[in-house]
């Protein structure tokens, strides 16, 4: 079976600051992947997915997250944060070697300190 | 173009009373998908619709959850009888292929369950 662990249920940054969400897989061939986010009283909103070809995918909002097969990660990424980064977001797996349906991860909350 | 639609918004019963809530999903959208999602938890799928008929309700639990989607588009799900365990956001999300191999699922804003 597939799934994601998401390391850090929360993660603390300054305005401006690096953010680096952690994610990690279990799947026995290259999978799909995905990463969300919720604001609060919202439903999930995608930011960026992996399917196949470039391991460096650019999402929405300024993110990005390399996959990495050798180290099965795909840890999201912006170089600077901005207090509307505020929210809970979740990394989720699909795809072949399991369910076609998204496994997600537990989330992890990003605040931001202006 | 319109995003999925849920209602209530909000809801608050006791233990014991059903409870249904309605999804719209993305005009055109084939598959649709109900959630649960338990405070500092990811969302947990219920229940897979294709078209009108059932995909996957392996983790539905059934002696008193279920759901219907007649016509291939709206949506309803009803618990019934609640337990306090059922406290959650309940997530309606659709997407446009058959399957979800990196398709994108587009989320509703959920459902706020409260049970007393």
């Amino acid at each position: 079976a597939q799934s994601v662990t998401q390391l850090g249920s929360h993660v603390s940054v300054s305005e401006g600051a690096l953010v680096l969400l952690r994610c990690n897989y279990s799947s026995s061939v290259p999978p799909y992947l995905f990463w969300y986010v919720q604001y609060p009283n919202q439903g999930l909103q995608l930011l960026l997915k992996y399917t196949t070809g470039a391991t460096l995918v650019k999402g929405i909002n300024g993110f990005e997250a390399e996959f990495k097969k050798s180290e099965t990660s795909f840890h999201l990424t912006k170089p600077s944060a901005h207090m509307s980064d505020a929210a809970e977001y979740f990394c989720a797996v699909s795809g072949p070697g399991g369910s076609y349906i998204p496994t997600f991860g537990r989330g992890t909350s990003l605040i931001v300190h202006p | 173009e319109a995003g999925v639609a849920q209602s209530p918004r909000y809801k608050i019963i006791e233990k014991r009373q059903s409870v249904a809530f309605w999804c719209n999903p993305i005009s055109g959208h084939a598959t649709l998908y109900w959630y649960q999602q338990i405070l500092g938890q990811g969302p947990k799928l219920l229940i897979q619709f294709q078209n009108n008929g059932v995909v996957d309700d392996s983790q539905l639990p059934k002696d008193r959850f279920s759901a219907e989607r007649l016509k291939g588009v709206d949506s309803t799900l009803k618990i019934q009888p609640a337990k306090l365990e059922d406290s959650a956001v309940y997530l309606c999300a659709s997407s446009s292929r058959d399957r979800g191999y990196g398709y994108e699922q587009y989320f509703g804003p959920g459902t706020r369950l409260t049970v007393t």
